[in-house]
């Protein structure tokens, strides 16, 4: 059963546009968010991370959004530039253990095209 | 400071035999995991350590043992491969209990 689901494989943006990256989970003991990017070849990056406490948090480009009532969150870049094209981890925890222990969704690719 | 390093690369094992994968983290940090991530999955689990001598299982831990002898230092050991166990190993550490932060650039694993 996946707890964690990015229900878009992929995604095609043009440079300069917005980039709006979904994430649903199933699981209402999910108290932190994280999304993660990876590069081919290499391993991932953390990009940025949501409380449950709270429903956005911004990072430059960068700004996260948690729906609760919807169990959604979603990941937006803006703009959005070429060197973004990597595949989107997000991730969450549950707050009856410890953080060590993440679910991830599948990933999405983002290509952001010139 | 090279961050999360992870040793070898890449690997091709026979069904039955043994290896160790190396991490090596240069932050000082308390936690420290290893992933494994397979085509159309995200990444789960295996074990992770909340620091020096400590060791704990995660999600997909059968057919794995880890070791955290020294703080930067967590080994992942493979006794006996299986086929099952090809995928792409990833090995993160952290300073805080908030989820991984920086992660090695993997290792590819392939058992015949």
């Amino acid at each position: 059963d996946q707890q964690v689901k990015q229900n878009s494989p992929s995604l095609s943006v043009q440079e300069g546009r917005i980039s709006i990256l979904n994430c649903d989970y199933t699981n209402s003991m999910f108290d932190y968010f994280l999304w993660y990017k990876k590069y081919p070849a290499e391993g991932p990056t953390f990009l940025i991370s949501i409380s449950s406490i709270k429903d956005k948090n911004e990072d430059g480009r960068f700004t996260v959004f948690l729906n609760k009532s919807a169990k959604h969150l979603s990941l937006h870049i803006v703009p959005s530039q070429p060197g973004d094209s990597a595949v989107y981890f997000c991730a969450a925890r549950g707050n009856t253990g410890t953080a060590s222990k993440l679910t991830f969704g599948t990933g999405t690719r983002l290509q952001v095209t010139l | 400071n090279a961050g999360v390093t992870q040793t070898p690369k890449f690997r091709v094992l026979k069904t039955g035999q043994s290896m160790t994968l190396l991490c090596a983290q240069d932050m000082n940090h308390e936690y420290m995991y290893w992933y494994r991530q397979d085509p159309g999955m995200g990444l789960r689990l295996i074990h992770y350590s909340v620091g020096e001598g400590t060791t704990a299982k995660g999600e997909v831990p059968d057919g794995y043992n880890v070791s955290r002898l020294k703080k930067q230092n967590f080994l992942l050991g493979l006794e006996s491969a299986a086929p099952s166990q090809t995928s792409v190993y990833f090995c993160a550490s952290s300073g805080t209990s908030g989820g991984p932060r920086f992660f090695g650039p993997g290792t590819r694993l392939t058992v015949l």
